[in-house]
């Protein structure tokens, strides 16, 4: 089975903090990536890797940096939290087949808030 | 721009079938994937559709018709366990767009 693992289930941080989000993988996968959820408006991707050291953007990268050293690690920081940053984060990570392409695992999700 | 649209909410009553539509208009299109996400957990994979027409999965099936940028997921014998919220999602070249979910609420 895949797993994927994030550092925290809840988190609760203050405004201007550094926040760490920690995600590690075990099935050897190429593709890694960071999503926020909110109400009423699905998945949104904060940004993805292919490889190690690669990190692109996705649709909504500001405010965050991503690093990923290791194949099965992929972190996500909030360089100064803010409040607008309050969400579910996801994480996920993948492999390509040809059968169903790009199918995503996700971990459990951080529920983080910033007061 | 890209966007998918599904339902909010759909309601069903428990041993019902219902359908949750979804139309998508992105730049990319490889195929179309349905995840399912019960309250407080993680999206998990159900099912997905790369040609046009009807894939079957036991209770679940997914039908996709490209040339009308079209897709629906299809849930039969509806249980309570049913119960969650549902998301289609556009193979875009090795990203997944995403819907912003349908929530099925099933009713005894």
């Amino acid at each position: 089975d895949v797993k994927v693992t994030q550092s925290s289930r809840y988190l609760v941080k203050r405004t201007g903090e550094k926040v760490f989000l920690e995600c590690v993988q075990d099935m050897d996968h190429e593709n890694m990536f960071w999503y926020r959820q909110d109400p009423g408006l699905g998945l949104r991707l904060i940004y993805f890797s292919y490889d190690v050291k690669m990190k692109e953007k996705g649709d909504i990268p500001e405010g965050y940096s991503v690093s990923r050293e290791k194949k099965e690690r992929f972190s996500l920081i909030l360089e100064s939290a803010s409040t607008n940053q309050t969400s579910m984060y996801l994480c996920a990570s993948s492999f390509y087949n040809s059968g169903t392409r790009e199918t995503q695992y996700f971990g459990p999700g951080t529920r983080l808030l910033v007061l | 721009g890209q966007s998918l649209e599904q339902p909010s909410e759909v309601t069903a009553v428990e041993g019902a079938i219902v359908q949750i539509n979804c139309t998508y208009q992105t730049s990319g299109f490889y195929g179309l994937s349905w995840y399912q996400q019960h309250d407080g957990g993680a999206p998990t994979f159900l099912s997905y559709n790369g040609l046009d027409g009807l894939e079957e999965t036991g209770r679940f099936s997914s039908f996709l018709s490209r040339s009308d940028s079209y897709g629906y997921l299809l849930l039969q014998e509806l249980q309570m366990k049913d119960s969650a919220s549902y998301f289609c999602a556009v193979d875009s070249n090795y990203q997944l767009i995403w819907g912003a979910g349908t929530k099925l609420i099933i009713k005894p």
